[in-house]
């Protein structure tokens, strides 16, 4: 089945810099790649999503690349504030009648 | 909408005892998913469902069932709780089987 690894578990960052979150899986026939921002004691919440179709998207301070040769992809978060501090979760799925595996989550802190 | 609902939001049980944490949507979606996240670490799928009267098996499904009767509920039973099983336990939905919609979570001590 589908294992979705992500690096780095903890990360932590200046305020203002740009934080890198990386993700890999393993099932090529994957095609749908969400990232949720889960923060302390509330709920995962969908931030961004990339379908195998595109290479690259970006909403406003976020944004993700894919890479589906490699099987990796990744979130990018330019100009962190405070509030960016949470756990990002990277996921993959195959679509149609199949679930979603989440990677492992990074505990992102921004230091002031 | 009231989205996903979960209940209870907290319960301690004793070992070997037995219990349902309910999950409502009322968004009409089809696909209903239960994960656990255990302190400090992921998400892990025990059960997910792509429809009424239908379930499958997650990564983790040894100690739990599930039923999937109505498109609005899925509950997700305990039986003979083990310590192993005290969790933070979330359900999801979603309209796709992509993006998924979560619940507030059931923090479920066992004891």
């Amino acid at each position: 089945g589908e294992n979705v690894e992500q690096h780095p578990s903890t990360l932590s960052v200046q305020e203002g810099d740009s934080a890198v979150i990386k993700c890999t899986y393993s099932d090529s026939a994957s095609n749908y790649f969400p990232w949720y921002k889960q923060e302390l004691g509330k709920r995962p919440q969908l931030i961004i999503d990339i379908r195998s179709n595109v290479g690259e998207k970006k909403d406003q301070r976020i944004a993700v690349t894919l890479n589906k040769t490699a099987k990796h992809f990744s979130l990018h978060i330019t100009e962190t504030q405070p509030e960016d501090s949470a756990v990002y979760f990277c996921a993959a799925s195959k679509g149609s009648a199949s679930k979603i595996i989440f990677g492992s989550g990074t505990r992102l802190s921004i230091r002031p | 909408n009231a989205g996903v609902t979960q209940t209870p939001k907290f319960r301690i049980l004793k070992i070997g005892q037995s219990m349902t944490l309910q999950c409502t949507q009322d968004m009409n979606h089809n696909y209903m998913y239960w994960y656990r996240q255990d302190p400090g670490m992921g998400l892990k799928l025990i059960y997910y469902s792509v429809g009424a009267g239908i379930t499958d098996k997650g990564e983790v499904p040894n100690g739990y069932n599930v039923s999937r009767s109505t498109t609005e509920d899925f509950p997700l039973r305990l039986e003979l709780a083990a310590p192993s099983q005290t969790s933070v336990y979330f359900c999801a939905s979603s309209p796709t089987s992509l993006e998924g919609y979560f619940g507030p979570g059931t923090r479920l001590t066992v004891l």
